[in-house]
């Protein structure tokens, strides 16, 4: 399994208090993304990294800011929590951009409910 | 745009039986396209990809798929399910290039009857 350590595990928060996710990897592999799994939608990118400061938005970005100071952590922030928040969140890495290593892998997810 | 479509939510098998999970996708060029399987309370697990050559990939825990590139479609198989196969299973579809993102369909819950 690749290694990948998500925390907290699980959270639950207050309407309109600032949260952070953390996602950690030991394989150096370049690329890291949130996604947020909600039932019917599937897994929809929140955000994701290309390299270390560099980041961009994904489909459902809004009330979402990402940081990646280091290789290894892709931090996911929700500066205002809001009920529609809750979710179980995901974090995948994946080597490269092309050819046939070209495979995200999957965290073991944080289940965040904001009440 | 991309898009990946899963036309059933939920199916129930018998274990034994075989099975088969539909998935079709909307993608202009020859996409990158992969299986994952998330058992309860637990992240994906990735069983199969297929990025070119032999349209029959092979994955693990018996799954196989077959990319059909007319009918738009990269459907999951296994011959004879087994009660742990009981997941949920998620088709994606990948551009790569640049940033890899990845487009999952909505997926679908497997129950396994005794």
């Amino acid at each position: 399994d690749a290694g990948i350590t998500q925390s907290p595990r699980h959270k639950v928060t207050e309407t309109g208090t600032p949260v952070t996710l953390r996602c950690h990897q030991t394989e150096n592999h370049r690329y890291m993304y949130w996604y947020r799994q909600d039932p019917g939608h599937g897994l929809r990118l929140i955000h994701y990294s290309y390299g270390v400061k560099d980041t961009d938005k994904g489909e459902v970005s809004d009330g979402y800011s990402v940081s990646r100071s280091k290789t290894e952590d892709f931090l996911l922030t929700l500066e205002s929590a809001t009920s529609s928040q809750t979710s179980v969140y995901f974090c995948a890495i994946s080597e490269t951009s092309g050819g046939s290593t070209d495979t995200q892998y999957f965290g073991p997810g944080t289940r965040l409910t904001v009440l | 745009a991309q898009s990946v479509t899963q036309p059933d939510i939920h199916i129930t098998v018998s274990e034994g039986a075989s099975l088969e999970l539909r998935c079709n996708y909307s993608y202009g060029a020859t996409p990158y396209l992969f299986w994952y399987v998330q058992s309860p309370g637990q992240g994906l697990q990735l069983l199969l990809k297929y990025f070119s050559g032999d349209t029959l990939v092979q994955g693990i825990k018996g799954f196989e798929a077959e990319f059909k590139r007319s009918q738009s479609s990269f459907n999951l198989r296994k011959p004879s399910v087994h009660w742990s196969d009981a997941a949920e299973y998620f088709c994606a579809v990948g551009a790569g290039g640049a940033t890899n993102k990845l487009i999952f369909g909505t997926g679908t819950l497997l129950a396994v009857q005794p």
